[in-house]
């Protein structure tokens, strides 16, 4: 079954602004991912946080993580074009799976 | 070098066919996945194959098989393919199962039923 789902399902911006996107789930988690989807490809992986964790940071993308409110949250910052792309979250439980939502598409306008 | 690659990127065929899809992995990875994406862009795993044997395997009509003849290849075979399975295949790849683990996805397989 579906676990994350992202909030909103489109976001378009300008070059060099930042992007926000969330993602809330149901259950208990022990970790949850982002990964990007560039058009017709497959995903790539961004950044994993741990339960334990409350933020994480990597290049451009900063992720949060509240596990009180079942939600996380992905920012890019100083989009550039080639950051447009669908984003997913995807988490995993205690049942080997990951679950991931329909995905944020995210497009940065020249 | 490509990690996770499969084969064919499209295909396209009539109803009642049948097809298979090959995932092949040079990531030295132990666990393989196969994951369905509609149109909507809505991912969900289909099945997962740690050490060649199956762990995961979701409520998908029993016309999909997996099958995984060593731990860098993961096939899927298709009996009888019908419209509602058109949809974009992805194969995906992690050293260990889940949680914890990044996932290496192949470029995915589009399939189009007529």
């Amino acid at each position: 079954s579906q676990q994350g789902e992202e909030d909103p399902q489109a976001l378009s911006i300008q070059e060099g602004e930042n992007a926000t996107m969330n993602c809330s789930y149901k259950t208990s988690i022990n970790n949850l991912q982002w990964y990007r989807q560039n058009s017709g490809r497959g995903l790539v992986h961004l950044i994993l946080i741990r339960s334990n964790e409350r933020e994480k940071h990597s290049g451009r993308l900063r992720v949060t993580l509240d596990t009180s409110k079942k939600s996380s949250s992905l920012l890019i910052t100083a989009s550039r074009a080639a950051d447009t792309a669908s984003y997913f979250c995807a988490t995993d439980a205690d049942d080997y799976k990951l679950s991931f939502g329909a995905g944020t598409t995210v497009t940065v306008r020249a | 070098d490509t990690a996770v690659s499969q084969t064919p990127k499209y295909l396209v065929t009539q109803m009642g066919n049948d097809k298979s899809i090959k995932c092949e992995q040079n990531l030295g990875h132990d666990t393989m996945y196969w994951y369905k994406q509609d149109s909507k862009k809505f991912l969900k795993i289909m099945f997962s194959y740690n050490n060649k044997e199956l762990i995961i395997n979701e409520t998908v009509p029993n016309r999909f098989s997996p099958k995984s003849p060593d731990k860098a290849h993961l096939n899927l075979h298709i009996n009888s393919l019908e419209l509602g399975d058109s949809a974009v295949y992805f194969c995906a790849s992690s050293q260990g199962i889940p949680p914890g683990n990044e996932q290496f996805f192949g470029p995915g397989t589009r399939l189009t039923v007529l």
